[in-house]
C-alpha cells in the first residue's frame, strides 16, 4: 500500500546530540514537508522540499537540517543548536507545491531530550 | 499577519450534533482545510473548500464563506470514536497551509 512511513516513533536524546528522523514515501510525490507539533500550538512548518536536491527553510528552520537525495526520502537531522527540541514531528507529501491537494502524513516521531 | 482562529475546545455528546468554527486571515487563499487527529497520532484529510457553500460527507460537512474569512465543520450523530483535535488550515497565495491550533472535541456518553 502506498503511504508516508517515518521512524522512529519514539526517540530520546541527551543534550547536545544531533538526531536524524527517517521519513520515506512511495506515493510518488514531489513536494515533501517536515512540521513540528506542540501542545496548543498549530502545525509549524520546518522545511520543505518541492524537488529532488532542492528544500526551502520553513518558519522554525533554526537548529534542524534536511537533504533530498531521493524522491521517497526527506530525513530530518535535529542539531544540538536546537534549543527545544521535544516535540512531535510530522512528515508530509502531496502531488506538487503548486497544487491545491491534500497533504499525507505519516505516523509521527516523538522527540524527548532527556 | 496571518492567522487562524478556532475554539481550543470543545464538549459535546454522543448522537448529538457539534459545530466547530474557524476564521482567517491569510495572504491569499487556495482553499481551506479539515484535518482530525487524535491524539498521539497523524492528521487524517476531512475536507476541502475552495468555493462558498457547504460540501457534504456523510455524518461530516464543511462549510466556507470567503467573503467573512470563515469557515465550520459539522459533525452530525457523533459517535465516541469522535473525540479528536479538529485542525482547521488555510492555503495561502504561496500553496503553503497555515494551521490553526486545533479544537479539541470531547464527547460524553
Amino acid at each position: 500500500d502506498g503511504g508516508i512511513t517515518q521512524s522512529p516513533k519514539y526517540l530520546f536524546r541527551k543534550e547536545g546530540q544531533n538526531v536524524t528522523l527517517s521519513c520515506e514515501q512511495n506515493l510518488n510525490h514531489d513536494a515533501m514537508y517536515w512540521y513540528r507539533q506542540d501542545p496548543g500550538q498549530g502545525l509549524r512548518l520546518i522545511y520543505y522540499s518541492q524537488i529532488v536536491n532542492d528544500f526551502q527553510k520553513g518558519d522554525i528552520a533554526e537548529g534542524y537540517s534536511v537533504s533530498r537525495e531521493k524522491k521517497e526520502s526527506f530525513p530530518l537531522t535535529v542539531t544540538s543548536a536546537q534549543k527545544n527540541p521535544t516535540a512531535f514531528y510530522l512528515c508530509a507529501s502531496k502531488v506538487g507545491s503548486g497544487e491545491t491537494g491534500e497533504l499525507f502524513f505519516g505516523e509521527g516521531s516523538r522527540l524527548t531530550v532527556l | 499577519g496571518q492567522n487562524i482562529d478556532q475554539p481550543t475546545e470543545m464538549t459535546a455528546t454522543e448522537g448529538a450534533i457539534v459545530q466547530i468554527n474557524c476564521t482567517y486571515q491569510t495572504s491569499g487563499f487556495n482553499g481551506l482545510f479539515w484535518y482530525q487527529q487524535h491524539a498521539g497520532e497523524a492528521p487524517t484529510f476531512l475536507s476541502y473548500n475552495v468555493l462558498d457553500g457547504l460540501e457534504e460527507k456523510g455524518r461530516f460537512s464543511s462549510f466556507l464563506s470567503r467573503s467573512k474569512g470563515y469557515s465550520y465543520l459539522l459533525l452530525k450523530e457523533l459517535q465516541m470514536k469522535d473525540s479528536a483535535s479538529y485542525l482547521c488550515a488555510v492555503m495561502d497565495s504561496n500553496y503553503q497551509l497555515i494551521w490553526g491550533a486545533g479544537t479539541k472535541l470531547i464527547i460524553k456518553p
